[in-house]
């Protein structure tokens, strides 16, 4: 089945404890983003990549880190979270061409920080 | 600079019309049109290009003003099944940005 995976899809955590959060596809999928939604701003990118270790920044990358060394793994890292990063974070990813095709969401991750 | 959709927020009795619009300052190449239902991930529904063009998805279809820059997507003989948040995302390059910025969102509540 093609999907788009993330884990964990739940965390609670404290303030400047680094975190992982893992996203992985199985579509062979170049270009993959990671995502916040917070109540009333929609849906806000965060960082892209265009393919292995292409990546560039989104509207909000403040804060966090991502990595693409697998075509399929594109992980966001939270090197020292701060309360204002609690949202909802989104991993998707799509091909890439003239038309753009779609993006595939995972299932979306709820981060705490307190 | 985020579009902006209107209405923010529409209620509607099931087998009403329901428009919903997404206008941006910049020149587009794209808008892309979601729907989120409540705690689940967004699902893609139609993508239009530059060029003006309109598509259909069943009863759900779309339009796209590059004048205006404004795309406006519309929901014929509403079902339950539409209720959720519709985000738009526009990109303003063809190819080698792939930045997609969204909308707020209008969330569509359909009662029976």
């Amino acid at each position: 089945e093609a999907q788009v995976t993330q884990n964990p899809r739940y965390l609670i955590t404290v303030t400047g404890k680094k975190l992982t959060v893992t996203c992985s596809q199985n579509m062979n999928h170049e270009y993959m983003s990671w995502y916040r939604q917070d109540p009333g701003l929609g849906l806000r990118q965060i960082y892209y990549s265009m393919n292995v270790e292409v990546t560039d920044k989104g509207d909000v990358p403040e804060g966090y880190k991502v990595s693409r060394k697998e075509k399929r793994n594109f992980p966001l890292i939270l090197e020292s979270p701060s309360p204002n990063q609690t949202s909802l974070y989104f991993c998707a990813s799509s091909y890439i061409g003239r038309t753009r095709e779609t993006q595939y969401f995972g299932p979306g991750t709820r981060l705490l920080v307190l | 600079q985020q579009p902006v959709q209107s209405p923010q927020a529409v209620i509607l009795r099931e087998g009403e019309d329901a428009v919903i619009n997404c206008s941006s300052s910049k020149a587009l190449y794209s808008v892309h049109w979601y729907r989120q239902k409540h705690g689940e991930a967004p699902v893609f529904l139609m993508i239009l290009l530059k060029g003006g063009e309109q598509k259909g998805h069943e009863k759900i279809s779309a339009s796209f003003n590059e004048k205006k820059q404004q795309s406006s997507l519309y929901l014929t003989a509403s079902q339950l099944s539409y209720s959720g948040t519709y985000f738009c995302g526009t990109s303003q390059s063809n190819f080698g940005n792939e930045k997609l910025t969204f909308g707020t969102g209008t969330r569509l509540t359909i009662i029976p």
